[in-house]
């Protein structure tokens, strides 16, 4: 398996901008996770799905912000228009809900930078 | 409110140095704690812990966890620069989905 697959690697954009995200799950994992990773911060969960149903979307920090998750290896993370404190590395995590070996797989993430 | 808090923030050893890294939790329905390490990219797993007392170990890596008094340990012991990173404690929320909370973890580095 190829893992949990993100794209693109690293996004600069201008202020005001929209920014999509993208995200392939592990196949077979029914779980999808967004976090988002500042120095500040650390890492917060933003939004996440079971069975591409939207569970818990509390930690979106504002309707800026929106995912959706139309089949079972595809998911999206907006953010329209973008503003400099966006700025951040944000990670796709996948999981099997009844696995209890391992926790998440995470993605490699995507830098997202906005000037 | 849940919570995840791991101590100390950074930490600097020498190469051959044992480290013991900290992390309290205050979490509702508690499911687990994990430790990941994460060097330059995404977080990789490294122990899940539901059992109070049971020592993990994974070569020089080892943790454990007390449900009691809502905390764990990893240690490191002969630390080799390779070690270097930042170690992310987690704690699982039984829910009817599986949804982790990640302290801020604390940043390892060994020098040589």
């Amino acid at each position: 398996d190829a893992g949990v697959i993100q794209s693109p690697r690293h996004e600069v954009t201008e202020m005001g901008q929209e920014v999509t995200l993208r995200c392939k799950p592990i196949s077979g994992h029914n779980s999808l996770f967004w976090y988002r990773q500042t120095m500040m911060r650390g890492l917060e969960l933003l939004i996440y799905f079971n069975n591409n149903v939207p569970i818990d979307d509390s930690g979106m920090p504002e309707d800026r912000f929106s995912a959706k998750m139309p089949n079972a290896s595809f998911s999206t993370l907006k953010i329209q228009p973008s503003e400099p404190r966006d700025s951040a590395v944000y990670f796709c995590a996948s999981t099997l809900i009844l696995d209890r070996a391992g926790g998440y797989t995470f993605g490699s993430g995507t830098r997202l930078t906005v000037v | 409110e849940d919570k995840v808090v791991q101590s100390p923030l950074s930490l600097v050893v020498h190469e051959g140095d044992t480290v013991t890294l900290n992390c309290s939790y205050e979490v509702t329905n508690f499911r687990s704690l994990l430790w990941y390490k994460q060097e330059k990219k995404a977080p990789t797993f490294l122990f899940m812990l539901t059992s109070s007392g049971i020592e993990k170990k994974s070569g020089r890596l080892s943790s454990i966890l007390d449900k009691k008094e809502l905390f764990s340990i990893l240690n490191i012991t002969a630390t080799q620069t390779g070690d270097s990173a930042v170690y992310l404690c987690a704690v699982g929320v039984l829910n009817r989905d599986d949804k982790i909370i990640f302290g801020k973890g604390t940043r390892l580095h060994i020098l040589p």
